[in-house]
């Protein structure tokens, strides 16, 4: 039961270098995540699905794109990387719709981009 | 807006020690609330939620009260031990339709030591 897998696990980018981010779950959730983790932030959401073909912004979207062309996968795309972007991005999926569910979190991508 | 409150870290403790760490929230409906745990290196995993008030969340030793007069979950657990070094999230979420998004703390370093 694999859950939510995250690909690369690591990466370092030069400025301006584009990459993107890989999500992908096997549990038939709807919803799917994007967050990133800084120190002293907490988790901020930069986009999210809440199901095949479809995606919103969070509260941090700027300098990312997503796309959800199959219900497993969720992919974060960096088209030009700046430092402010070093951080560690995590995905997570959830299938409630009435609030009572969590989320099943990846175990996270490290990106330094230098 | 929705938002949650935990105490600054870190935490230090010794083994068997008590642990208390404190989480308040603000939001505009009746929201469901957790707690997460991210052990060094890993995602964050579900820890326990309430999802009405009055409810206790419990797993591993851990436990959380939902109380709406106060507007707070606080974590606690009678005899910390070395592995539960890490760092704790309280978290909440919307119930009803549409809200699909957790509003997360910005995280409560705890380090027990031997």
């Amino acid at each position: 039961n694999a859950g939510v897998t995250q690909t690369p696990k690591f990466r370092v980018l030069k400025t301006g270098q584009s990459m993107t981010l890989l999500c992908a779950q096997d549990m038939n959730h709807e919803y799917m995540y994007w967050y990133r983790q800084d120190p002293g932030m907490g988790l901020r959401l930069i986009h999210y699905s809440v199901g095949e073909g479809t995606t919103a912004k969070g509260e941090v979207p700027d300098g990312y794109n997503v796309s959800r062309l199959k219900k497993q996968n969720f992919l974060l795309g960096l088209e030009s990387a700046a430092p402010s972007q070093t951080s560690v991005y995590f995905c997570a999926s959830s299938d409630y719709h009435s609030g009572q569910g969590g989320y099943t979190f990846g175990s996270g991508t490290r990106l330094t981009v230098v | 807006g929705n938002s949650v409150t935990q105490m600054e870290g870190p935490v230090t403790l010794s083994e068997e020690a008590f642990l208390t760490i404190n989480c308040t929230y603000t939001a505009t409906g009746y929201p469901s609330l957790f707690w997460y745990v991210q052990y060094p290196g890993e995602g964050l995993q579900l820890l326990l939620k309430a999802t009405k008030a009055d409810d206790k969340g419990s797993n591993k030793g851990f436990e959380a009260t939902y109380r709406k007069e106060t507007t707070s979950f606080h974590l606690e657990k009678g005899s910390v031990q070395v592995s539960d070094s890490a760092v704790y999230f309280c978290a909440l979420r919307l119930s009803g339709a549409g809200s699909y998004q957790l509003t997360f703390g910005k995280g409560t370093k705890l380090s027990v030591i031997p």
